[in-house]
Parts: structure tokens; C-alpha cells; sequence
């Protein structure tokens, strides 16, 4: 298997501008999670789904932020505005609860730098 | 809710020398736990975990971890450190029903000296 698939991998781009995360989980996998890494905070849940449905929200910063996932082999995350304070890499996860281990794998990240 | 904290932002330690990198979580209802890492400019990657059965868990290159519920802890050991060691180590839990969200500590950095 090829793993959890991030792009881009880097994304540069100025303030005010639309930002769009992708990520393709493990297939077979049936839940997907977003991470935001920063020096500040270390690594935050931002969003999470089951079986394609969003589960939690809570940890995403606010309305400039929003995730989908239309179908169970693709997520994205969009910022829109971006702002500088978003700089920072942006994992995404992906688990079986068939597993039973809650194990999850994570993608090589995004990092996004906002100017 | 549950926490974790890592104690140590850093360790250097010397080479072929042991070290121990800390953990404690908080939590009211079962949890697992897992250490990752995290090597320069990549993803994070298992180390290992507890689920349950033996509180001693280990990893294939020399990393183990013990899980103590009275401390509750989960700290993680290497007799003897090799330079490709050096990297970001982050303790997470998880609730053992259902596939929920890791919360993660702030992680360990170790840096392993020549």
C-alpha cells in the first residue's frame, strides 16, 4: 500500500488567498483525521471523520477553515481566507476500526507557509 | 478529557548511552497509549503502543515503553542510543472504544551526541 497521500507537500502562498489541502487515505480505511503541527501548540485535531462523515470540528480555528469528504478515498482541507498565523504543517491520518487498535497512519504533511 | 505531558522538551544524551524519555496522561475512562516518531521534515511514524495483556511493550529497533496505571505513565527506554536515534518523540492516548482522536504531548526531542 502506498500510504496516507498528502499534497502538495509544500504550499506557499500570500495572505487573503484560498487554500486547498488534499489527502488520500489508506484504502480500506474508514476513519480520517486532520492535524495541525505548530511550534506553539505541537500537533491539534482539527477535524475528524467516520465513514465519511464529520465527527468532531471542535478543534477547527474558525470559519476560514472548512474539510470535506465526498467520498471514502479523498479528503480536502480549504482556508479560505488564508492568514499568516495558519503557517504550519498539516498532517492527515487515516485508522480502521476493524483493527481494533486505533492505530493510525499519518501522511508525510503539508507545509504551508502563509506571507 | 484526556492529557498528556511530556516532561522533557529535550534530552541530549551520548551516544551507546541508555535514556528514558517521559510520559504521563490523565484520563477518566480507559485509553491506549502510543509513542511516535518523528524524524526531520517527515511524517510521524508508530514506535510502539498498549493496548493491553503485558505492561511492557517493545519496538524492533530497541525501544520499549511501561505501562504503569497507579503512575499512570507510559514512559519510554533504550539501553544504549545509536545517532539515528536523534528526533521528536510525541506520546499520545486515545480512548479505547472506537476509533477517536489522538491527543498528543508536546513532544521529547532527542538529540543523540557523537
Amino acid at each position: 500500500d502506498a500510504g496516507v497521500i498528502q499534497s502538495p507537500r509544500h504550499e506557499v502562498t500570500e495572505m487573503g488567498q484560498e487554500v486547498t489541502l488534499r489527502c488520500k487515505p489508506i484504502s480500506g480505511h474508514n476513519s480520517l483525521f486532520w492535524y495541525r503541527q505548530t511550534m506553539m501548540r505541537g500537533l491539534e485535531l482539527l477535524i475528524y471523520f467516520n465513514n465519511n462523515v464529520p465527527i468532531d470540528d471542535s478543534g477547527m480555528p474558525e470559519d476560514r477553515f472548512s474539510a470535506k469528504m465526498p467520498n471514502a478515498s479523498f479528503s480536502t482541507l480549504k482556508i479560505q481566507p488564508s492568514e499568516p498565523r495558519d503557517s504550519a504543517v498539516y498532517f492527515c491520518a487515516s485508522s480502521s476500526t476493524s483493527s481494533g487498535s486505533n492505530e493510525q497512519f499519518f501522511g508525510p504533511g503539508t507545509r504551508l507557509t502563509v506571507l | 478529557a484526556q492529557s498528556v505531558t511530556q516532561l522533557d522538551s529535550q534530552v541530549p544524551v551520548f551516544e551507546e548511552a541508555p535514556v528514558e524519555l517521559r510520559c504521563n496522561y490523565s484520563s477518566s475512562v480507559s485509553v491506549y497509549l502510543f509513542w511516535y516518531v518523528q524524524y526531520p521534515n517527515q511524517g510521524l511514524q508508530l514506535l510502539l503502543k498498549y493496548l493491553s495483556g503485558s505492561t511492557l511493550v517493545e519496538s524492533i529497533n530497541g525501544f520499549e515503553a511501561e505501562f504503569n496505571k497507579s503512575q499512570t505513565s507510559f514512559h519510554l527506554r533504550k539501553p544504549s542510543v545509536h545517532i539515528s536515534d536523534t528526533a521528536e518523540y510525541f506520546c499520545a492516548v486515545t480512548l479505547s472504544s472506537g476509533n477517536t482522536p489522538l491527543v498528543f504531548g508536546k513532544g521529547t526531542r532527542l538529540s543523540v551526541i557523537a
